[in-house]
């Protein structure tokens, strides 16, 4: 069974400085490997994917992420925090290729500091 | 395109009550799952279909819990009867086939149950 986990339910980082959301995941085969944001009141939205090939994989709003296969890690990371960026974090893990669905991590809560 | 539209966006009904909540997904698009997001036990994958068919519904949690989609523009998620716990948010996505991971979250429906 595939799973995923972030370790921290909540990170506080200060504006301008560099932010990690942590995430680890557990499948049989190969991962595909996602994050999502989700803002206040709103529904999870698409940041990146990591399916195959380099394994730093950049995303929207500046975001980046790298798959390390060794430590089964796929921390989400930006050099510059921005107040905007403070929301709701979700890792997700699928055992590709196949038909199975997504399975989430409990999210991370990011809150940037002015 | 207009994205994923759920309906309603808020629900407020008394224990006991028939909840239907609605969605029609993006054009074109071949998957449709529903989640259900509470502070206690995250986001939760309920049940989804590929081409109007339910694939996996070991996500529903009781029998009072249904979903359908008649069609490829519709789902419909229902509560018979309705009980307190199942107050939470409810959120329809949608993807498509050859791009399946990447999955497009509608806002979402806040149901509470008194």
């Amino acid at each position: 069974a595939q799973s995923v986990a972030q370790p921290e339910d909540q990170v506080n980082v200060a504006e301008g400085n560099p932010l990690t959301v942590k995430c680890t995941y557990s499948v049989s085969g190969n991962p595909y490997l996602f994050w999502y944001v989700q803002y206040p009141n709103r529904g999870l939205q698409f940041l990146l994917k990591y399916i195959t090939g380099d394994n730093l994989v950049k995303g929207s709003y500046g975001f980046e992420a790298e798959f390390n296969k060794s430590q089964t890690s796929f921390h989400l990371k930006k050099p510059s925090a921005l107040v905007s960026d403070s929301a709701l974090y979700f890792c997700a893990v699928r055992e590709g290729p196949g038909n199975t669905p997504l399975v989430f991590g409990k999210g991370t809560r990011l809150s940037v500091i002015a | 395109d207009a994205g994923v539209i759920q309906s309603p966006r808020h629900e407020v009904t008394e224990m006991g009550q028939e909840v239907t909540l609605r969605c029609k997904p993006i054009s074109g698009h071949d998957y449709l799952f529903w989640y259900r997001q509470t502070m206690m036990r995250g986001l939760e994958l309920l049940i989804y279909f590929n081409n109007n068919v339910p694939i996996d519904d070991s996500g529903m949690p009781e029998d009072r819990f249904s979903a359908k989609m008649p069609n490829a523009s519709f789902s419909t998620l229902k509560i018979q009867p309705s009980e307190p716990r199942d107050s939470a948010v409810y959120f329809c996505a949608s993807s498509m086939m050859r791009n399946q991971e990447t999955q497009y979250f509608g806002p979402g429906t806040r149901l509470l149950v008194l």
